[in-house]
């Protein structure tokens, strides 16, 4: 069946710019995830969502840093005024519950 | 000190070796355990997950968790060149809404 899938799967933007990144759970998973790789680094919990309930935000690095989901369904990640800083994998993983994370393939966010 | 630690390597090994990939970590509440794989330019996807201490073993792989010690391990017997990835070890205090908390993760290389 279909996995978790995310677009774009490469984005290059220019410092100051906004950019959206799009996760499409595994259709049925009442939790979803983002996180961020840096090069060399472990994953960083950045937000959770889990059905209707009000989204788990706090490894949200700054306020330049919000997202959304809509039901159980289609979640965007939105990065305003990026900086190099934020150069990064965004991964995206979702859950029918328990522990059993299913993770996309990433977005490859580069900032110039 | 960090929540997990992790040696980065890399790790190299001829095909047939066995490897022990290890994690510590310092919060005594965590109670579940995982293993990822990574493949260059792809998600992790989980590869074992244990409760409390034990051992649990599916088929080349063993995953070790000695809570006493605050240590857990994957060992990958008769490894393959296609065992060739980063290994991250992920941890949460319980079962359901929480993100978990990665390690750095161990580069593992095989060669043939």
């Amino acid at each position: 069946g279909a996995g978790v899938s995310q677009s774009p799967s490469n984005k290059v933007t220019e410092k100051g710019k906004d950019v959206e990144l799009r996760c499409d759970p595994i259709s049925g998973h009442t939790a979803l995830y983002w996180y961020r790789q840096r090069l060399g680094q472990g994953l960083e919990f950045l937000i959770y969502f889990q059905g209707n309930s009000a989204p788990d935000k706090s490894g949200l690095p700054s306020d330049r840093f919000s997202a959304e989901r809509t039901g159980e369904s289609v979640s965007t990640l939105t990065i305003q005024r990026t900086q190099q800083e934020d150069s990064a994998v965004y991964l995206c993983a979702s859950s029918p519950g328990l522990n059993t994370q299913y993770f996309g393939p990433g977005t490859r966010l580069t900032v110039l | 000190q960090k929540e997990v630690e992790q040696d980065p390597g890399p790790l190299s090994v001829p095909e047939g070796a066995i490897v022990s990939l290890n994690c510590t970590y310092s919060n005594s509440a965590f109670q579940y355990f995982m293993w990822y794989r990574q493949y260059s330019r792809k998600g992790p996807e989980l590869l074992m997950y244990t409760y409390s201490s034990g051992n649990k073993e599916d088929g080349r792989f063993t995953a070790q968790v000695d809570k006493s010690s605050k240590y857990i391990s994957l060992f990958i017997r008769d490894s393959q060149p296609s065992d060739s990835a980063t290994y991250l070890c992920a941890m949460s205090i319980n079962q359901a809404g929480t993100a978990l908390i990665f390690g750095k993760g161990t580069t593992l290389s095989v060669s043939s």
